[in-house]
Order: C-alpha cells, then sequence, then structure tokens
C-alpha cells in the first residue's frame, strides 16, 4: 500500500502563499490522479484540486484562480500552491490518491494530514 | 447543483444495524465512496462503487445507490465503528464531499 506525506510551512501570514509537496513513498504515481483536499476545523472536507498522471488538472471552481497544483513524477511528488491566503484557509490538508475509475472514482490513499495556519 | 447533503449525527447500539444516508443530484451519475474519519485521524475509504469495500475492511460496511441517494449501512455495530462519516461524488470533474455524519455507538 502506497504511503502518501504532506511537507511544507505550518504557518503562513495573511496574503501570502501556501506551498504544500506529497511525497509518494511505496508506489509508481503512474495510471492514478492526484489531489488535495482539506478541512477546516470543525468543518466538512473540501476537495481543492487533482492532477492525473499525464498532467490534467481539474480545480475547484471556488478556488480556481487561487491554486496551482504541479506533478513531478521523477521525484514521486506533486505539489499545491495557494495564493493570497487568509484565515479562512487555515485547514488539515490532506493529499490524497485517487483512483479514476468512471462512476466510480474514489480516493484510496490519504496522507496523514498537515495542518496550515494562517496567521501573522 | 453538486451540493452532497447528510444528516449531522446518528447513534446506534451495540450490536444493532444503522444505515447513513447521502443525498445529491450527483449521485444519479456517480457513485458515492465512503469515508470513516476519527477525531485526529485521516479519512479511511470503507466503500465505493455499487458495494465495495477495500481490502481490511469489515463485511459489516455495505452501501447501496438509488436515484439521488446513497446508502451506507453498518450490520452490527461495533464500538470502534465510532467517528464521522463523509460521503463524496462527483459533478463534471469537480468532487464534493458531504456534511458528514457522526456516529455514536451506545
Amino acid at each position: 500500500q502506497v504511503q502518501l506525506q504532506e511537507s511544507g510551512p505550518r504557518l503562513v501570514k495573511p496574503s501570502e502563499t501556501l506551498s504544500l509537496t506529497c511525497t509518494v513513498l511505496g508506489g509508481s504515481m503512474t495510471h492514478y490522479s492526484w489531489s488535495w483536499i482539506r478541512q477546516p476545523p470543525g468543518k466538512r472536507l473540501e476537495w481543492i484540486a487533482s492532477i492525473s498522471d499525464t498532467g490534467i488538472t481539474n480545480h475547484n471552481p471556488s478556488l480556481r484562480s487561487r491554486v496551482t497544483i504541479s506533478l513531478d513524477m521523477s521525484k514521486n511528488q506533486f505539489s499545491l500552491r495557494l495564493t493570497s491566503v487568509t484565515a479562512a484557509d487555515t485547514a488539515v490538508f490532506y493529499c490524497a490518491r485517487e483512483v479514476p475509475a468512471g462512476a466510480k472514482t474514489y480516493y484510496n490513499d490519504w496522507g496523514q494530514g498537515t495542518l496550515v495556519t494562517v496567521s501573522s | 447543483s453538486s451540493e452532497l447533503t447528510q444528516d449531522p449525527a446518528v447513534s446506534v447500539v451495540l450490536g444493532q444495524t444503522i444505515r447513513i444516508t447521502c443525498q445529491g443530484d450527483s449521485l444519479r451519475n456517480h457513485y458515492a465512496s465512503w469515508y470513516q474519519q476519527k477525531p485526529g485521524q485521516a479519512p479511511l475509504l470503507v466503500v465505493y462503487g455499487k458495494n465495495n469495500r477495500p481490502l481490511g475492511i469489515p463485511d459489516r460496511f455495505s452501501g447501496s445507490n438509488s436515484e439521488n441517494t446513497a446508502s451506507l449501512t453498518i450490520t452490527g455495530a461495533q464500538a470502534e465503528d465510532e467517528g464521522d462519516y463523509h460521503c463524496n461524488s462527483r459533478d463534471s470533474g469537480v468532487s464534493v464531499f458531504g456534511p458528514g455524519t457522526t456516529v455514536t455507538v451506545l
């Protein structure tokens, strides 16, 4: 079973850019899509964006203008950049492996999550 | 609308059966997947597709789908089944989660 590990700063100042990287351990990135999902304290999970192994991206419309997702298969990593952050972006950020299966698509592996706080 | 709705909380007596539902228009075209989440932990996939369980998930977890409603049933709930349960679906490439249902085992 693959393991996913999020890494990046835990504290980001308002108006700055949040950057996270997910390292995929113990498996290939081929034939899967890779996603970022966040969960503000006490709130529901919110999908941010995903990228396929061929680089095709999908974004949450509500975050599209601020989000960049990228893939580096040579390093077995994918990354997230979220610009112009505010306190509302404080959340636990998860990276997840998505199994593209048409109408049955699902997330079968998740990182442990990393709490990113936006504060000055 | 791609929004998914779930009951906020349900309780079940130890050993009894509980059904959690998820409603939304996207479920007419995409199966729900279900995730169990315990405090301080990442979500864990428990059911996906028509009624599939990943390896290691007990067979007391099952899923069903009808029209715009997906259901997760726990037959013979155990104490370790307490937690939040989130449904997920997709609508035109956009992934959507429900608000989650908190399950308490009495």
